[in-house]
């Protein structure tokens, strides 16, 4: 398997503008999630999916965020618009729900500098 | 949630042992002990899990002491691609929310040649 894949890895944009962020998790895993990661705030998680469904989003930081999983192979987490305070490495992660432990496989994230 | 707690920073020299602690003193008889590294511009990876008995894989040794309390992650023999940061983690068994669990700041570890 290839891994959880996200696109694009880097991403450099202006005050303002709309960023969509890609991930297609690990076939035949039913859960995914959106991590934020930033040296002050550390690893912090946005919202996760499960059976592309949205089962807690209490960690978007405002409306500014969305999400959404149209399929079990993808999911867009979106910015709009966009702050230089969204500066940031994004992970999408993915795992299957095993009742004895819950392993989660990460993508190399996207590195997002908002200017 | 339980939490844990890490030192920030440990270091080590190649090819010698390494044991990265932690302490999980509100740790419930549900929570699995986790353990997940993140290498420089990569995203975290898991290394190990246990709930009571220690633990050995490709990657390291987990021990977990008697009264589940504190746990040590033991890399038997380190190289400088160890060099990373560790986030010990608590998960409940069985628990749909468990991969929501927060990753802490995690122990930066240094290997030196």
């Amino acid at each position: 398997d290839a891994g959880v894949i996200q696109s694009p890895r880097h991403e450099v944009t202006e005050m303002g503008q709309e960023v969509t962020l890609r991930c297609k998790p690990i076939s035949g895993h039913d859960y995914l999630f959106w991590y934020r990661q930033t040296m002050m705030r550390g690893l912090e998680l946005l919202i996760y999916f499960n059976n592309n469904v949205p089962i807690d989003d209490s960690g978007m930081p405002e409306d500014r965020f969305s999400a959404k999983m149209p399929n079990a192979s993808f999911s867009t987490l979106k910015i709009q618009p966009s702050e230089p305070r969204d500066s940031a490495v994004y992970f999408c992660a993915s795992s299957f729900f095993e009742p004895t432990m819950v392993v989660q496989y990460f993508g190399p994230g996207t590195r997002l500098l908002v200017l | 949630d339980a939490k844990t707690t890490q030192p920030n920073s440990m270091e080590s020299n190649e090819e010698e042992p390494v044991h990265l602690p932690c302490n999980h003193s509100t740790i419930s008889g549900t929570d699995y002990i986790h353990w997940y590294r993140q290498l420089p511009s990569q995203g975290p990876e898991y290394v190990i899990h246990g709930l009571t008995s220690n633990v050995n894989n490709r990657m390291a040794s987990l021990a977990i002491a008697e009264d589940r309390k504190s746990s040590t992650l033991i890399l038997h023999r380190a190289t400088l691609r160890d060099a990373a940061v560790y986030y010990c983690i608590l998960r409940v068994k069985g628990n749909t929310n468990a991969g929501k669990s927060t990753f802490g700041d995690g122990t930066t570890l240094t290997v030196k040649p």
